[in-house]
């Protein structure tokens, strides 16, 4: 299967809200709520932003929050600070013992 | 706390294998999935596969079919994840993840810290 499409680059000011997209297809995101968020900045592992579409675990802001629409899931960040500006990847299960994960959207703070 | 602590950084030649662990505190080990996730330099995040660390039943990704191997050792709370016939495009940062339902449905909750393996002549 082939990855999931977010879009490469995506940018805000501080206060701001900015979304960003995650399209898959009929197998993965349009058939499954099993959608998950990473926040990702550089050198570090990946942390946990966003599961099962729109929940948010234990100890991240309300800031973050996502959606989905048929074949397609986003993540909203409102009130951008500066500490949200990293690297976000969207993932989903894919059916077939599978799992996907999205090409990655770099978030820049202006 | 939660931890995920990987073994150190390795170099291996072409054809090589490598073997990287994953050991687990602070949980129950067993009760968990451990997910393989890998980056290239500059690159996204690509799904390896998955272990159940109690049943240590297995799935992996179609493109690490036949060259990956996922184990465990519930004794000492690790995994293992062996990459065989090593290519230069195999160059990452390898990391192990926790999953509580399996397929990620709750999210991979917890990052080891992330194994660098460079493949080079």
């Amino acid at each position: 299967q082939s990855a999931l499409t977010q879009p490469p680059s995506a940018s805000g000011s501080p206060g701001q809200s900015v979304t960003i997209s995650c399209t898959g297809t009929s197998s993965d995101v349009g058939n499954y709520d099993y959608v998950s968020w990473y926040k990702q900045h550089p050198g570090k592992a990946p942390k946990l932003m966003i599961y099962e579409v729109s929940k948010r675990p234990s100890g991240v802001p309300d800031r973050f929050s996502g959606s989905k629409s048929g074949y397609t899931a986003s993540l909203t960040v409102s009130g951008l600070q500066t500490e949200d500006e990293a690297d976000y990847y969207c993932s989903s299960f894919g059916g077939s013992s599978n799992v996907i994960f999205g090409g990655g959207t770099k978030l820049t703070v202006l | 706390q939660v931890q995920l602590v990987q073994s150190g950084a390795e170099v291996k030649t072409p054809g090589a294998s490598v073997k990287v662990s994953c050991k687990g505190s602070g949980y129950s080990f067993s009760g968990y999935y451990i997910h393989w996730v890998r980056q290239a330099p500059g690159q996204g995040l690509e799904w390896m596969g998955r272990m159940g660390s109690n049943s240590g039943g297995t799935d992996y990704a179609q493109n690490f079919q036949g060259r990956v191997t996922m184990t465990r050792d519930t004794s000492i709370s690790t995994a293992y994840m062996e990459l065989r016939s090593l290519r230069s495009d195999d160059t990452a940062v390898y990391y192990c993840a926790r999953d509580p339902e399996g397929f990620t449905q709750r999210g991979l909750d917890y990052w080891g810290q992330g194994t660098l393996v460079t493949v080079s002549s």
